[in-house]
């Protein structure tokens, strides 16, 4: 069974200032993740995802996130956050069993001005 | 393009009443899946299909039924409604088994008293 675990319900951080949104994956096989997000009242948005290769990946409005195998984390980052990243963020596994998803139970992350 | 369309955006029910939440999606995409999201519980599989003519259970299937009889709609019905079903559902498809990433719709909030 694959699980995802997002240990932080909610983060809180100043605008100008780094973000980490921190995810930890358990799969058997190759692990396919990914990154949602969630605005209020609207669907959840993709934002990057790691297949294979690079370690650290690229995804959209200025997001990355940095694949760790040994460690099994996938946690999301952004250089300098802003106010509107305020958002629910939602980290995911993939599995090749009809593609279904796993969720991790969301971050709240709240950026300050 | 519409991507993902979910029908209607908001209902309340009342004990043992019925409902179909309706799922279209305009991409051509092959997999379609309803989630139920909870507070401080991620989302939850309920239903997947696989392609037309094609539904399996998720991880929480009970009280619900699901049909596939067209390629771009994916219907979720709830027989007998029950306040343990208050949820917002959404639904989502995906274009590839692996790779791709899901296009959710704006939800369904459904109340049920």
């Amino acid at each position: 069974a694959q699980s995802v675990a997002q240990p932080e319900d909610q983060v809180n951080v100043a605008e100008g200032n780094p973000l980490t949104v921190k995810c930890t994956y358990s799969v058997s096989g190759n692990p396919y993740l990914f990154w949602y997000v969630q605005y209020p009242n609207r669907g959840l948005q993709f934002l990057l995802k790691y297949i294979t290769g690079d370690n650290l990946v690229k995804g959209s409005y200025g997001f990355e996130a940095e694949f760790n195998k040994s460690q099994t984390s996938f946690h999301l980052k952004k250089p300098s956050a802003l106010v509107s990243d305020s958002a629910l963020y939602f980290c995911a596994v993939k599995n090749t069993n009809a593609g279904k998803s796993t969720f991790g139970d969301g971050t709240t992350l709240t950026v300050k001005p | 393009n519409a991507g993902v369309t979910q029908t209607p955006k908001f209902r309340v029910l009342k004990t043992g009443q019925s409902m179909t939440l309706l799922c279209a999606q305009d991409m051509n995409h092959e997999y379609m899946y309803w989630y139920r999201q909870d507070p401080g519980m991620g989302l939850r599989l309920i239903h997947y299909s696989v392609g037309e003519g094609t539904t399996a259970k998720g991880e929480v299937p009970d009280g619900y039924n699901v049909s596939r009889l067209k390629k771009q709609n994916f219907l979720l019905g709830l027989e007998s409604a029950a306040p343990s079903q208050t949820s917002v559902y959404f639904c989502a498809s995906s274009f590839e088994l692996r790779y791709s990433p899901l296009h959710f719709g704006n939800g369904t909030r459904l109340t049920v008293t």
